[in-house]
């Protein structure tokens, strides 16, 4: 079985901070990890993923995140934060490439001015 | 790029009707599809999974006489809201599999209101 913890339902940041969204997960097999985006009332879209290889997966608008086998986490970061980059955050795992996802309870972030 | 249409995108309806959603992969079939819903302030869950010309499979907890899934082509599957009820009210996503993609896609979701 396969589950997802995101710590922090919202996290706040200034404009131009470090943004980290914690994720750890718990997977039998070798975890396929995933972090979503989704702005309000519309669908994910993918900022990066990790399935095999580098540990250290860069994605989308500056964001990155780094597998770490031994903490079972996959935390996502920015070095500094965007107006736009306020939405929520979804950490998933899957068991392979193209499956069913699990995903996290969702981060909230909000950026202020 | 994948690109998946939902339609409608938003839905208001009377309690004890029925809704059709409906969601196409325009540029790739798949095989499976499967169909996530979100409450409000919460995460995507799974409710099913449907291959193509065959029975979906359900989660547990989700009642398959009153979320009805078709899955009649390699581009369209459509998820059929029986007797809707205030409690079914909630964003309804759906995510073609891509077969050889290393990631899921998502269609843009259907925002169900049942009065």
């Amino acid at each position: 079985a396969q589950s997802v913890t995101q710590l922090g339902s919202h996290v706040s940041v200034s404009e131009g901070a470090l943004v980290l969204l914690r994720c750890n997960y718990s997977s039998s097999v070798p975890p396929y990890l995933f972090w979503y985006v989704q702005y309000p009332n519309q669908g994910l879209q993918l900022l990066l993923k990790y399935t095999t290889g580098a540990t250290l997966v860069k994605g989308i608008n500056g964001f990155e995140a780094e597998f770490k086998k031994s903490e079972t986490s996959f935390h996502l970061t920015k070095p500094s934060a965007h107006m736009s980059d306020a939405a929520e955050y979804f950490c998933a795992v899957s068991d392979n490439q193209g499956g069913k996802l699990i995903f996290g309870q969702g981060t909230e972030l909000s950026v202020k001015p | 790029g994948a690109v998946v249409s939902q339609h409608p995108s938003r839905v208001i309806c009377k309690s004890g009707t029925s809704v059709k959603i409906e969601c196409r992969s325009l540029d790739f079939q798949a095989t499976t599809m499967f169909w996530y819903r979100q409450f409000p302030k919460q995460s995507l869950m799974l409710m099913a999974t449907s291959n193509e010309g065959s029975k979906a499979t359900y989660e547990q907890g989700v009642e398959k006489d009153k979320f009805l899934i078709n899955h009649a082509s390699l581009t369209l599957s459509t998820l059929t809201v029986t007797s809707a009820h205030p409690e079914d009210s909630s964003f309804y996503i759906c995510s073609p599999d891509r077969a050889h993609y290393n990631e899921q896609f998502f269609g843009p979701g259907t925002r169900l209101t049942v009065l």
